[in-house]
């Protein structure tokens, strides 16, 4: 297992509403990334988080945003809900540019109903 | 942005068969990285490879990238029901503040 945690593990919400996802880091990773993933398909790169800013995006739209706390931990943000959200979301820790450092937490599955 | 496209999609083999699973790259690849999931979690890593030509080997799995760089294969020998799981390539961008999986390959090893 990695040192890395997501929560909740799973969440049930309805359109419209807002989630928030954290993830804590693997020690000596000061550098957070979140993915999507669908039923079926790979996970889909949403964001990443350096020293506590923004670092790099995917195509996703501003209603997903994020924070990066002092300690490198993170949340995930997505308001205004739609049913296509429902994924499981993964964050992976890592050392700066070194992906292949890149540590997976077990995820949190989200529900939109 | 990266495209990374992998067959076979799903893949059942009987275990101690040899399978391959490719990974085709829209783009030439600074760095391929190999993960294995188990259905709903998290991506353990595999293998990485940066070189063209380059070949790494752990346990009985094996992973090449194509000369030039935009082709790579995962190999496993005598399958067991332990690996078992989806097979994701992964890629970044040469800014290293982005990162693209592949469409994924699901693999049944029936006992």
């Amino acid at each position: 297992e990695t040192g890395v945690t997501q929560s909740p593990t799973h969440l049930i919400k309805t359109r419209g509403q807002q989630v928030t996802l954290r993830c804590s880091s693997q020690s000596g990773h000061n550098t957070v990334s979140w993915y999507q993933q669908a039923l079926g398909q790979g996970p889909q790169f949403i964001f990443q988080y350096y020293r506590e800013e923004e670092n790099g995006r995917g195509n996703f739209p501003p209603r997903f945003s994020g924070l990066q706390f002092p300690n490198y931990s993170s949340e995930l943000n997505v308001n205004a809900l739609e049913l296509d959200d429902s994924a499981l979301y993964l964050c992976a820790s890592s050392r700066p540019r070194e992906a292949e450092t890149q540590y997976f937490g077990p995820g949190t599955r989200l529900l939109v109903l | 942005s990266q495209e990374l496209e992998q067959s076979p999609q799903s893949l059942i083999v009987q275990e101690g068969k040899n399978l391959t699973i490719n990974c085709t790259s829209s783009k030439t690849l600074y760095g391929l990285y190999w993960y294995k999931q188990k259905y709903g979690e998290g991506l353990i890593f595999l293998m990485m490879l940066q070189k063209g030509g380059e070949e790494k080997s752990h346990e009985k799995i094996t992973a090449k990238l194509d000369e030039k760089k935009q082709q790579s294969s995962l190999h496993i020998t005598a399958s067991q029901p332990s690996h078992a799981g989806i097979y994701l390539c992964g890629a970044d961008q040469n800014t290293g503040n982005q990162f693209y999986f592949g469409t994924g390959t699901s693999l049944t090893v029936i006992p």
